[in-house]
């Protein structure tokens, strides 16, 4: 069980808007910076977001990030079949203090 | 365009040693950490380890006693060696570029190039 908790799940229409939580704790998300990664079927993850609002070059800015406390929040409008995928959240943790820590991932379905 | 190739063999058996190799392609291994990430089937992500180019390591502590992470930047590649390997090591082992820093507002640490993973299973 991770200490970043999402939800298994998020399903929402093509052309809608979705958000993904992220729950942490003091010693992670609240001091941290968080990243997102997205997870096509059958390819390795790709980073989305970085330093809890920051998108890399070439990734579309229907891809929002925002964090608040020990909360963070991914947010995709428009959203496209495409899309279908596994999101997952990354933060570093205090105690952990070596390595990223991972969200469980979320399974987005476009229905 | 930075480009990671994870190598290695595909099946290993109970007991013994998992080595693999990340060759990196389109840009130094200078001035970055380089980590392994893993992914059991139908699981989540989980970190192993990182290095720096410099060779300084850290890994993650439930994996720490049988983990060693290497770096040869004479030839851009790093590598991970897993001791006593059991079926529970099965997963699919991603290399990726780490990049990162702590500043006032916290540290900031995450993976901007990812290879395209290499799956390896544990069994007799």
């Amino acid at each position: 069980q991770s200490a970043l908790t999402q939800p298994p799940s998020v399903s929402a229409a093509p052309g809608q808007k979705v958000t993904i939580s992220c729950s942490g704790s003091s010693s992670n998300i609240a001091n941290n910076y968080v990243s997102w990664y997205q997870q096509l079927p059958g390819t390795a993850p790709k980073l989305l977001i970085y330093e809890n609002n920051e998108r890399p070059s070439g990734i579309p800015d229907r891809f929002s990030g925002s964090k608040s406390g020990t909360s963070a929040t991914l947010g995709i409008t428009g959203l496209q079949t495409g899309d279908e995928a596994d999101y997952y959240c990354g933060t570093w943790d205090d105690n952990l203090n070596t390595v990223l820590l991972f969200g469980g991932g979320t399974k987005l379905t476009v229905l | 365009q930075v480009q990671l190739q994870e190598s290695g063999p595909g099946l290993v058996k109970p007991s013994e040693t998992l080595s693999l190799t990340c060759t990196v392609s389109g840009g130094s291994i200078s001035g970055y950490y380089w980590s392994w990430i893993r992914q059991p089937a139908g699981k989540g992500l989980e970190s192993i380890g990182r290095i720096y180019a410099g060779g300084s390591t850290n890994y993650n502590p439930s994996l720490k006693s049988r983990v060693t992470m290497s770096v040869d930047t004479s030839k851009n590649q790093f590598s991970l060696r897993l001791t006593s390997v059991t079926a529970a090591d099965t997963a699919v082992y991603y290399c990726a570029r780490g990049r990162g820093h702590c500043i006032g507002g916290g540290c900031s640490y995450y993976f901007d190039f990812w290879g395209p993973g290499t799956p390896v299973t544990v069994s007799s």
